[in-house]
């Protein structure tokens, strides 16, 4: 199946830091990539949706400030956490769809720890 | 809006059969998913069926769809302790886009 990338798998990082996660389609171009956060022993919660070209659109309660999204090219995506705090610390996972949206491969996910 | 219910643990014993189910509200969406996630990892996709089809089955895995009911199956035939994991029932938004709506998840306990 297609591959979807994500770096880094985990990342420690002190409170008031920001925090860079990549997400690649590493054999498929994807115009829209998704970002979801899973809390633990809890589901998956779509928090955007990343559009390549153009402004990512969030879910409601999700905040664009501290959480942006950039698609920089028809195979990356980028969420920044900025001004981390304990509470943002939690598993982020990010999707690709497949031709006409068929199927959705993940990436590995990124354990965010925030100290 | 969009709803995937799940229950949220199921133990077997290894040899058995697992059945997870799965309801859901968006009676428009045109695929239904199953995918596992294993402790720290990221979610692998299982299977999935097109609303169209009552069942599709994959070596261990038969998937069954009751649309009148808003119902949704994973069956895995002969479980192995290596089948101990989350399972995840998902359906396509209804703009299917490649959105996903996620249930709760199911964690699967395969006792030897």
């Amino acid at each position: 199946g297609a591959v979807v990338s994500q770096h880094p798998s985990r990342v420690i990082c002190k409170s008031g830091t920001s925090v860079k996660i990549e997400c690649r389609s590493l054999d498929f171009q994807a115009t829209t990539m998704f970002w979801y956060r899973q809390f633990p022993k809890k589901s998956l919660m779509l928090m955007a949706t990343s559009n390549e070209g153009s402004k990512a659109t969030y879910e409601q309660g999700v905040e664009k400030d501290k959480f942006l999204i950039n698609h920089a090219s028809l195979t990356l995506s980028t969420l920044t956490v900025t001004s981390a705090h304990p509470e943002d610390s939690s598993f982020y996972i990010c999707s690709a769809p497949l031709g006409g949206g068929t199927e959705a491969f993940f990436g590995q996910g990124t354990r965010l720890t925030v100290v | 809006g969009e709803d995937v219910e799940q229950s949220l643990f199921l133990s077997v014993r290894e040899g058995d059969s697992s059945v997870i189910n799965c309801t859901y509200t968006d009676s428009s969406s045109t695929y239904l998913y199953w995918y596992k996630q294993e402790p720290g990892a990221g979610l692998q996709l299982l299977t999935y069926i097109f609303s169209n089809m009552d069942m599709k089955q994959d070596q261990r895995l038969t998937v069954l769809l009751n649309k009148k009911d808003k119902h949704l199956s994973l069956r895995i035939a002969d479980t192995q302790t290596g089948d101990s994991a989350i399972y995840f029932c998902a359906i396509a938004s209804s703009s299917n886009t490649g959105k996903l709506i996620f249930g709760q998840g199911t964690t699967l306990q395969v006792k030897p």
